[in-house]
């Protein structure tokens, strides 16, 4: 099956700094979705990328889709320790009549205050 | 955003009883449910995609008459577990399409299960 390459898997930063995580596949995908998942919680949706190429802020959140469609990437800016959690990545795309993602295995933020 | 609820939120059950797990989306129809698994520091598999008013599809290696899924209802979606063994204990998360199209999903915040 389709699987994507998340990295880093975990990162250690000081408060205020900016963060970089980017997911790769070998398989293209039709959307490219980030979400961040809080310990015991489900995931939430951050940003979600529709065409190649699409960058898309929220917020602190900036996001892009990779012209290839197959990698994209998500840079948080001025990191605050709210910020902690992990962050999946996911790959949308069509098959057997529904739709899926497939996810990332996360990166493992902490911000250090 | 739309909004996804789980019942229960944890659940202890003892080896070789059946577990029942609700997805329900709050304030939208959802045609479409997906049911996941995480393992700890692991990241979410897909188990099976719901249907409502059909049978559910099973990812490869999940056995269907291990984790029965019902989707009775446009909003309303269940995972049963039976005859559970420790090795299912894990989190179970479910997520639904919204109407805003199928490019999104929207989780509930998962079901703790621990089988003794």
């Amino acid at each position: 099956g389709q699987q994507l390459n998340q990295s880093p898997q975990s990162m250690f930063i000081q408060e205020g700094e900016d963060v970089s995580m980017n997911c790769t596949s070998s398989s293209i995908f039709n959307t490219w979705l980030w979400y961040k998942q809080d310990p015991g919680e489900g995931p939430v949706l951050l940003i979600a990328l529709y065409k190649a190429g699409e960058l898309t802020s929220n917020g602190r959140l900036t996001a892009q889709f990779g012209i290839t469609r197959k990698d994209s990437f998500l840079n948080i800016s001025a990191s605050i320790p709210s910020d902690v959690g992990i962050y999946f990545c996911a790959g949308g795309s069509s098959g057997a009549g529904s739709y899926q993602l497939t996810f990332g295995k996360g990166t493992k933020l902490s911000v250090i205050p | 955003g739309a909004v996804v609820s789980q019942h229960p939120s944890r659940v202890i059950c003892k080896s070789g009883t059946s577990v029942k797990i609700e997805c329900r989306s709050l304030d939208f129809q959802a045609t479409t449910m997906f049911w996941y698994r995480q393992f700890p520091k692991q990241s979410l598999m897909l188990m099976a995609t719901s249907n409502e008013g059909s049978k559910a599809t099973y990812e490869q290696g999940v056995e269907k008459d291990k984790f029965l899924i019902n989707h009775a209802s446009l909003t309303l979606s269940t995972l049963t577990v039976t005859s559970a063994h420790p090795e299912d204990s894990s989190f179970y998360i479910c997520s639904a399409i919204g109407t805003s199209g199928p490019d999104t999903q929207y989780f509930g915040p998962g079901t703790r299960l621990t089988v003794l």
